[in-house]
């Protein structure tokens, strides 16, 4: 049971890169989101999606983009990467009335 | 938006010592779910415990158990025996019946003295 696959791990890009950090599920929930992870900031919502075709904004969702094809894949795009988007990523996976399950995480550093 | 405050971002704990984390949270919802999520050096979120608003009853989990009062909006956690293993920041977060999104504390740093 794989529950939330992120890749990568790690990535270092350059100011200006592109990129797009996977997540993918295989427990059928509908609920998909992505935070990120700053020291002594805790876990903050960059954006979300209800359902496959759905998405929307959470709290710092500028600089990234989503898309929502399938109800298994949610991945988050970084068009183009900025110093202020080094940190650690997450996306977690929720079904109704459960906890969040999270992905191994992402650390992106951007120079 | 919910609000999650967690104070005390470290703890030190002697091993096999109790230790306790403090949350409040602000809402006006009478239907949600807290929960608390341990962070060790892996980085993978783990969650440690959750507690149902409606439940009155306080969630225990092992060697974790947590104080919830509704009225006073908070949520405390507790470590009992600690082990080495425990070290690791832990968060509280928050979760509205009604969807799905977490609201996160800043988290607290546990640290388990040998």
């Amino acid at each position: 049971n794989a529950g939330v696959t992120q890749t990568p791990k790690f990535q270092v890009l350059k100011t200006g890169q592109s990129m797009t950090l996977q997540c993918a599920q295989d427990m059928n929930h509908e609920y998909m989101s992505w935070y990120r992870q700053d020291p002594g900031m805790g876990l903050r919502l960059i954006h979300y999606s209800v359902g496959a075709g759905i998405t929307d904004q959470g709290e710092v969702p500028n600089g990234y983009n989503v898309s929502r094809s399938t109800t298994e894949d949610f991945p988050l795009r970084l068009l183009s990467a900025a110093p202020s988007q080094t940190s650690v990523y997450f996306c977690a996976s929720t079904a109704k009335n459960t906890e969040a399950f999270f992905g191994q995480g992402t650390r992106l550093t951007v120079v | 938006a919910q609000t999650v405050t967690q104070s005390q971002p470290e703890m030190s704990v002697q091993e096999a010592e109790t230790v306790t984390l403090s949350c409040t949270y602000d809402t006006s919802e009478s239907d949600y779910y807290l929960f608390w999520y341990k962070q060790p050096p892996s980085r993978q979120m783990i969650l440690v415990i959750r507690q149902e608003a409606y439940k009155q009853q306080n969630a225990t989990e092992n060697r974790f158990s947590v104080n919830f009062q509704k009225a006073a909006k908070s949520f405390s956690l507790k470590i009992s025996d600690s082990q080495l293993g425990d070290a690791a920041m832990y968060f509280c977060a928050y979760k509205s019946y009604g969807n799905n999104r977490l609201a996160f504390g800043k988290g607290n740093q546990v640290v388990v003295i040998p």
